[in-house]
């Protein structure tokens, strides 16, 4: 079976500030990995995935994720937090087998400061 | 974007009735999915198919059934509506590199918001 941890249900953090949030992951296989955004009365956008090519991915709006085997980790990051990246965040896991499926997290709600 | 469809957009509903959400999608592509979104449990899989006619259940599928009979179209039944079905419900849809392996993002639409009375 796989799942996916996001610890925490908010994070807030400062214009300008690094954004980190974390997910971690359970599968039985190696994963493909994905992060999402969902703005509100939206639907989800895809941020960045993790397909077993580079364990270091740049996704859209500046954001990137690292994927560390050891750690059974993909946490989310970006430098520096834009006003516009308000939002909430899900991480999800596939194991890219016959008929697989994707399992997401909880999610993750980002709140901007001025 | 692509192109996924979900009607109706919204609905109330009275507990007891039977009510079918539809998703369209013009990508031809093979695998479609059902959520639901509510607050503090992300989203859950209700229902997935794999091909025409082939689908499998998700984690809270209970109360609901899918039918797909076409490529483009998969529908979501909920046979005898209850509060608790009230929801946002998402349908998405994903493809394949290479045969059986689901390595590519799924699309979603924009969501039905379902409100049980």
């Amino acid at each position: 079976a796989q799942s996916v941890t996001q610890l925490g249900s908010h994070v807030s953090v400062s214009e300008g500030a690094l954004v980190l949030l974390r997910c971690n992951y359970s599968s039985s296989v190696p994963p493909y990995l994905f992060w999402y955004v969902q703005y509100p009365n939206q639907g989800l956008q895809l941020l960045l995935k993790y397909t077993s090519a580079a364990t270091l991915v740049k996704g859209i709006n500046g954001f990137e994720a690292e994927f560390k085997k050891s750690e059974t980790s993909f946490h989310l990051t970006k430098p520096s937090a834009h006003m516009s990246d308000a939002a909430e965040y899900f991480c999800a896991v596939s194991n890219g087998g016959a008929n697989s499926k994707l399992t997401f997290g909880k999610g993750i709600t980002l709140s901007v400061r001025p | 974007d692509a192109g996924i469809t979900q009607s109706p957009r919204h609905k109330v509903t009275e507990t007891g009735t039977p009510v079918t959400l539809r998703c369209h999608q013009t990508e031809n592509h093979r695998y479609m999915y059902w959520y639901r979104q509510d607050p503090g449990h992300g989203l859950r899989l209700i229902h997935y198919s794999y091909g025409v006619k082939d689908t499998d259940k998700g984690e809270v599928s209970d109360g609901y059934s899918v039918s797909r009979s076409k490529t483009e179209d998969f529908l979501l039944t909920l046979e005898s509506a209850t509060s608790s079905q009230t929801s946002v419900y998402f349908c998405a849809i994903s493809e394949s590199s290479r045969q059986g392996a689901l390595n590519t993002e799924a699309f979603f639409g924009q969501g039905t918001r379902l409100t049980v009375v």
